[in-house]
């Protein structure tokens, strides 16, 4: 079945350091991708998503490419802010299904 | 424009009794999904809904759970016999038509004792 295997964190940075967290998937088909950050107490907030290969997903400074050939959905920014702490999940969903399939989650800290 | 409400945002209950979650969606969207998170985990998928149907419930697990998206109110995911194992955060979501726009609520987080 599907899988999505993301970094172990803690991620600990410092304010401005450059962050990426990495994401690799299983799929069957064609999937359409995606990143969600949760915040302490709170439910999950789509930050970015791409529905196919080599398409590039980006908001609030974060990036994701889609690399089928690597089967990869890295996310990156170039200068984290300490409001960035959250936990962060990289997720999928194949065609033709609604339902998402999770990894376990990155916790980031970024430090003033 | 309201966002995806659930309630109660936490709810405990002894080991036997029932629990009721309550979902109410998105203004205009007409599909609802139902995640559990066990603590320092990802979420996973348990069932997907649509008004009065059940669509996809191929996480749910094959006792004790149920759920239902009735034509007038909420969507409910009712817990019966509760065990300790059942503690955990359950989020539902919504989204129009379209399969783009997942909105999620804040969860309800469940403790059994």
């Amino acid at each position: 079945g599907d899988s999505v295997t993301q970094m172990e964190g803690p991620v600990t940075l410092s304010e401005e350091a450059f962050l990426t967290i990495n994401c690799t998937y299983t799929a069957t088909g064609y999937p359409s991708l995606f990143w969600y950050v949760q915040y302490p107490g709170e439910g999950l907030q789509l930050l970015l998503k791409a529905t196919k290969a080599d398409d590039k997903g980006s908001n609030k400074g974060f990036e994701a490419t889609y690399r089928k050939e690597t089967t990869s959905f890295h996310l990156e920014k170039g200068s984290v802010q300490v409001s960035d702490s959250a936990v962060y999940f990289c997720a999928l969903s194949e065609a033709g299904r609604r339902a998402l399939t999770f990894g376990s989650g990155t916790r980031l800290q970024v430090q003033p | 424009n309201a966002g995806v409400m659930q309630n109660p945002r936490h709810l405990v209950r002894r080991r036997g009794q029932e629990a009721r979650l309550r979902c109410s969606p998105m203004k205009g969207h007409s599909h609802v999904y139902w995640y559990r998170q066990l603590p320092e985990e990802g979420l996973k998928f348990m069932v997907y809904l649509q008004k009065e149907n059940i669509i996809d419930e191929s996480g749910m697990p094959k006792e004790r759970f149920s759920a239902e998206f009735p034509k007038e109110g909420p969507s409910i995911l009712r817990i019966q016999q509760v065990v300790r194992g059942d503690s955990a955060a359950y989020f539902c979501a919504s989204s129009p038509d379209t399969k783009d726009g997942y909105t999620f609520g804040s969860g309800t987080r469940l403790t059994v004792v």
